[in-house]
């Protein structure tokens, strides 16, 4: 079975300050990670994906991410927040199961950045 | 390339009153899902197709039906909305492969009164 779970429904930084957003999944296979973010009042869009390779994944906008298969963590950071970076964001996990795949999406954390 | 396009943005319905909603993509994926969001749980999967002529249910699939006659379109149907389905829903489509992005329509909000 697979899982994502979002630390943090909400989050609020000030402009300038370093984001971190937490996400964990459990996966009974090796999974792929995914960020994905949502304005207000659109659809998701993808800021940055793991498959297989370099553990730190460079995203849009200067977000990155780092696979930690021992703490089953992919944690989003960006180094300093802009106010254009205010939005929700969603982890996700995809991972192979008979007859196909299945990707799970985490709860969402809306991200506020202060002036 | 208009990507995933959602009809309609939003409506509004009565409890029983039914109502289609039409996802269209152009990019030529196999892939097609329906998902809802709720807040504070994230995106929840209704029904989904690996490829024309084919759905299957997903996570929360009471409620709705699904067809996909035409590899680019996949309908989603409420027989008899009720408020419980008050929700945004989101189209996604994608290739057949665990890596690849899912590219979301723009959502549509449906109110049931």
């Amino acid at each position: 079975a697979q899982s994502v779970t979002q630390l943090g429904s909400h989050v609020s930084v000030s402009e300038g300050a370093l984001v971190l957003l937490r996400c964990n999944y459990s996966s009974s296979v090796p999974p792929y990670l995914f960020w994905y973010v949502q304005y207000p009042n659109q659809g998701l869009q993808l800021l940055l994906k793991y498959t297989t390779g370099a553990t730190l994944v460079k995203g849009i906008n200067g977000f990155e991410a780092e696979f930690k298969k021992s703490e089953t963590s992919f944690h989003l950071t960006k180094p300093s927040a802009h106010m254009s970076d205010a939005a929700e964001y969603f982890c996700a996990v995809s991972a192979f199961h008979t007859g196909g795949f299945k990707t799970i999406f985490g709860a969402g954390t809306r991200l506020f950045v202060k002036a | 390339n208009a990507g995933v396009t959602q009809t309609p943005k939003f409506r509004v319905l009565k409890t029983g009153q039914s109502m289609t909603l039409l996802c269209a993509q152009d990019m030529n994926h196999e892939y097609m899902y329906w998902y809802r969001q709720d807040p504070g749980m994230g995106l929840r999967l209704i029904h989904y197709s690996v490829g024309e002529g084919t759905t299957a249910k997903g996570e929360v699939p009471d409620g709705y039906n699904v067809s996909r006659l035409k590899k680019q379109n996949f309908l989603l149907g409420l027989e008899s909305a009720a408020p419980s389905q008050t929700s945004v829903y989101f189209c996604a489509s994608s290739n057949p492969n665990r890596a690849e992005t899912q590219y979301f329509g723009p959502g549509t909000r449906l109110l049931v009164l």
